[in-house]
């Protein structure tokens, strides 16, 4: 299968700073990469979509202002979250999506922890 | 109103048995849906998918759809402690997935 690598896979910060988590795709190009976030025993929820090239496109309730993702290539798209605060602490998860097959592939997570 | 449902467990099975792991979802426009599983602190990995009504089959895994009923299930046969996990269910429509809350399964020795 493909490969997605996301750094850091674990992060803690005090509040108020900026974070910022990239992910990769090692061995395909995703002109399509997605960003999740998973709160203890939650499901996945998609916070952006990242397409290369354009602005992403946030879902409803996330605020784009705090969330930065920029996707400047085929295979890194990162995302910055700013001025993080406690209720920020989650488990972020992108995946790519591969350009020649319909499947996402997800990297291992970011685990950000705010104090 | 796109959702997906599934029962949040834990489903307990012995060892050898066929677990059977059930999702309902509510977009009739869905293309496309997926079984991920999900150990606990990492990020979901895929089992597998399918795209058209009946079974299909992977190794020790069956994914069965019935779009009619908006009805996907898994099956993991001869079940492993090693499988115990929480099991994702995804549902794909114009590229973006919705996943369901998970369910748990437990494969006790």
């Amino acid at each position: 299968g493909a490969v997605v690598s996301q750094h850091p896979s674990r992060v803690i910060c005090k509040s108020g700073t900026s974070v910022k988590i990239e992910c990769r795709s090692l061995d395909f190009q995703a002109t399509t990469m997605f960003w999740y976030r998973q709160f203890p025993k939650q499901s996945l929820m998609l916070m952006a979509t990242s397409n290369e090239g354009s602005k992403a496109t946030y879902e409803q309730g996330v605020e784009k202002d705090k969330f930065l993702i920029n996707h400047a290539s085929l295979t890194l798209s990162t995302l910055t979250v700013t001025s993080a605060h406690p209720e920020d602490s989650s488990f972020y998860i992108c995946s790519a999506r591969d350009l020649n097959r319909n499947e996402q592939f997800f990297g291992p997570g970011t685990r950000l922890t705010v104090l | 109103q796109k959702e997906v449902e599934q029962n949040s467990g834990p489903l307990s099975v012995p060892e050898g048995a066929i677990a059977s792991l059930n999702c309902t979802y509510s977009d009739r426009g869905s293309q496309s849906f997926f079984w991920y599983r999900q150990y606990s602190g990492k990020s979901p990995e895929l089992i597998m998918f399918i795209y058209s009504n009946g079974d299909k089959e992977d190794g020790r895994f069956t994914a069965q759809l019935n779009k009619a009923s908006q009805y996907v299930s898994l099956l993991i046969r001869d079940s492993q402690p090693s499988d115990s996990a929480t099991y994702l269910c995804a549902v794909n429509r114009y590229s973006t997935l919705t996943f369901g809350k998970g369910t748990m399964l437990l494969v006790s020795p």
